[in-house]
Parts: structure tokens; sequence; C-alpha cells
């Protein structure tokens, strides 16, 4: 199985913030990673898919970039909404696998 | 819109059983793979089952394989998750979710179904 690994596991930043969180792979996945933004209580909403590309109607502040084994989503500049667990999952090959998710606190 | 309505959730004890269902809505159902993602409580998302728009082709994880069953009835726009032995550690939050476009992307999620086992 292919275990993705992110980091940090929490991060707490400003509003306007420029904010990165990285997921890795135990093996190459080529481009085949997306992130999804998840909030208590609520479903889950796809951000970037194949590493890079946006989900239509996702703010342009989110960003995902990388391949082969690592992988990063960057948020241009902090906003309230944004408070939220962010998940990369795998979309290679079964099993599935997500990241261990990365909590963004606003101070 | 696309909307996605889980149902079938409760409390059941150890050696039980349950099943979910989806109820699927804005999007032509038969056409597209769909699967189950789970959340134990205060644990990250975890992927359960997955399976073609036809019915023909399903995936699961190790972890309920031979226990849980995924199926679906196209005529009624609707996804379904029988899970049997159910055990401790199946506690949580059940999510449906729609692959879109790309492969094994899930593009659109229902709110979730909590199950949970215990004595």
């Amino acid at each position: 199985d292919i275990q993705m690994t992110q980091s940090p596991s929490t991060l707490s930043a400003s509003v306007g913030d420029r904010v990165t969180i990285t997921c890795r792979a135990s093996q190459s996945i080529s481009s085949w990673l997306a992130w999804y933004q998840h909030k208590p209580g609520k479903a889950p909403k796809l951000l970037i898919y194949k590493a890079s590309s946006s989900q239509g109607g996702v703010p342009s502040r989110f960003s995902g970039s990388g391949s082969g084994t690592e992988f990063t989503l960057t948020i241009s500049s902090l906003q309230p909404d944004d408070s939220a667990t962010y998940y990369c999952q795998q979309h290679d090959s079964y099993p599935l696998t997500f990241g261990g998710g990365t909590k963004v606190e606003i101070k | 819109e696309v909307q996605l309505v889980e149902s079938g959730g409760g409390f059941v004890q150890p050696g039980g059983s349950l099943r979910l269902s989806c109820v699927a809505s804005g999007f032509t159902f038969s056409t597209y793979t769909m699967g189950w993602v789970r959340q134990a409580p205060g644990k990250g998302l975890k992927w359960v089952s997955s399976l073609s728009g036809g019915g023909g082709s399903t995936f699961y994880a190790d972890s309920v394989k031979g226990r849980f069953t995924i199926s679906r009835d196209n005529s009624k726009n609707t996804l379904y998750l029988q899970l049997h032995s159910l055990t401790a550690e199946d506690t949580a939050v059940y999510y449906c979710a729609k692959v879109g476009a790309e492969w094994e992307v899930f593009d659109s999620w229902g709110q979730g179904s909590l199950v949970t086992v215990s004595t």
C-alpha cells in the first residue's frame, strides 16, 4: 500500500499569511494526488486533483504542486474561512490512501 | 446540483450488522463510480470501498474485505454499504462520495452517517 505522510499535523497562522502543507508518498505516484478541505460536521470538499488542477469554484488562493513523491498545497493569503483540516489523497492505485491531515488554525 | 444523502447509521453491538444507504441526485448516477470513506472519532479520512457505475467492479480496503459489501441500485439512484461482523474499530462517520472525471478523485461528498459499535 502507498503510505501518505503529511506535515505539519497542525499549524497556526494569521490572516493574510502564506501557508504551505506538505504531503509525501512512500513511492512515486506521478501526479495522481488530490487535496481536500474538511470542516467539522461538514462534507469534505475537493480543492485540487492531479497535483495542480483546481476544482471548479475553488478560490484562486489555493494551489497545488509537486510530482513523484513530494507535493505541496499552498494557500497564498490565509482567510478566516480557511480554518479546517486538509487531507491529501493518492489516486494512483488501490487501496486509495489519505494523509493523516493538517489542521489549520487562525491566530 | 449534486446531492448525496446518507442514512442507516446508528448504534449496533459488536458482531452486529447494519446497512447504509446513500441517495444521489443532480447527476446521472449510473455513469459514475461511487465510494465510501470513513472517519473514526478524532482520526483522519480512510477509504473503505468503491464501486463502478455499472456495478461490475468492486474494490475494498483490506480492513473491511469479507465483512462489508458495496452495491448500488441505479434504478433508485442509491448506493449501499452492508456492514457485517462489526467491531469497535468500525465506529466512524461514513461518507458517501462520487468520483468525478478524474480517476478515483471524490468530487462530491455527503454529510455522513454515524455508525457506533459498542456494548
